[in-house]
C-alpha cells in the first residue's frame, strides 16, 4: 500500500524558518514525482511545485518560486518543503502528493502550518 | 496557463438525488482531466482520471464524461458521505478548478 506520511502541525512566528517532511512507503520512491499543494484556510488547492526524487529536478509554480525550497532524501524516501522566513500568509495546510501517469494520485494527510505573532 | 472554471460554485441537493458538476477548460485537454473529492476536514482523494476512469476503490455511482474543453462529474445518487468539495484538474498541469461544494439541502 502506498503511503505518504507527513510531519506534524507547526506553530511559528513570522520570520522563523521551517522544514516539513513527507515520507513515502509502499512504492519505489525515486521514480515518481512528488508535489506540494497548499490549501489556505477555507480556500481551494494550489500546487506549489514538484520534485523528481531520482535526480532532484525541481519545478516551482511562478507564485511560489523563491518563496519555498523543495528537496528530497532518497535514502530515507522523504521529501521536504522548507521556508527560510515565514510570513503570516504562509498559514495553511500543506499536502504532499505522489504523481502517477502525470496525475496526483496519492495524498499525504497534510501538515497544518500556523504563522502568528 | 490553463484555467479551469467549475460550475456551479455550490450545489444544494438531498441524499438520493443526482448531482451534475461541470468543469470548463480554457483550452482543449482531449480527455486528460481528473476529479478530486475533499470531504470536510479530510485530505483530497482522486476520484476520476482521463475524464472517465474511476480510480481504485471509487464507487460506481461516480462517473465522469467529456472531452476537449467541457467535462462533467456525475454522482448518480448522493450518499451522505458524498457531501464534499470537488475539484477538477488537467493532467500534467498544476491548475485546479476553484471547486464545487455539494451541500445538503
Amino acid at each position: 500500500e502506498v503511503q505518504l506520511v507527513q510531519s506534524g502541525a507547526e506553530v511559528k512566528k513570522p520570520g522563523e524558518s521551517l522544514k516539513i517532511s513527507c515520507k513515502g512507503s509502499g512504492y519505489r520512491f525515486d521514480i515518481y514525482w512528488i508535489g506540494w499543494v497548499r490549501q489556505m484556510p477555507g480556500k481551494g488547492l494550489e500546487t506549489m511545485g514538484t520534485i523528481y526524487p531520482g535526480d532532484s529536478d525541481t519545478r516551482y509554480s511562478s507564485s511560489f518560486q523563491g518563496q519555498v525550497a523543495m528537496s528530497v532524501d532518497t535514502s530515507s524516501s522523504t521529501a521536504y518543503l522548507q521556508w527560510s522566513s515565514l510570513k503570516a500568509s504562509d498559514t495553511g495546510i500543506y499536502y504532499c502528493v505522489r504523481f502517477y501517469a502525470d496525475y496526483p494520485v496519492d495524498w499525504g494527510q497534510g501538515t497544518l502550518v500556523t504563522v502568528s505573532s | 496557463e490553463i484555467v479551469m472554471t467549475q460550475s456551479p460554485a455550490t450545489l444544494s441537493l438531498s441524499p438520493g438525488e443526482r448531482a451534475t458538476l461541470s468543469c470548463r477548460a480554457s483550452q482543449s485537454l482531449k480527455n486528460f482531466v481528473a476529479w478530486h473529492q475533499q470531504r470536510p476536514g479530510q485530505t483530497p482523494r482522486l476520484l476520476i482520471y482521463d475524464a472517465s476512469k474511476r480510480a481504485t476503490g471509487i464507487p460506481a455511482r461516480f462517473s465522469g464524461s467529456g472531452s476537449g474543453t467541457d467535462f462533467t462529474l456525475t454522482i448518480s445518487s448522493l450518499e451522505p458521505e458524498d457531501f464534499a468539495v470537488y475539484y477538477c484538474q488537467p493532467r500534467s498541469n498544476w491548475t485546479f478548478g476553484q471547486g464545487t461544494k455539494v451541500e445538503i439541502k
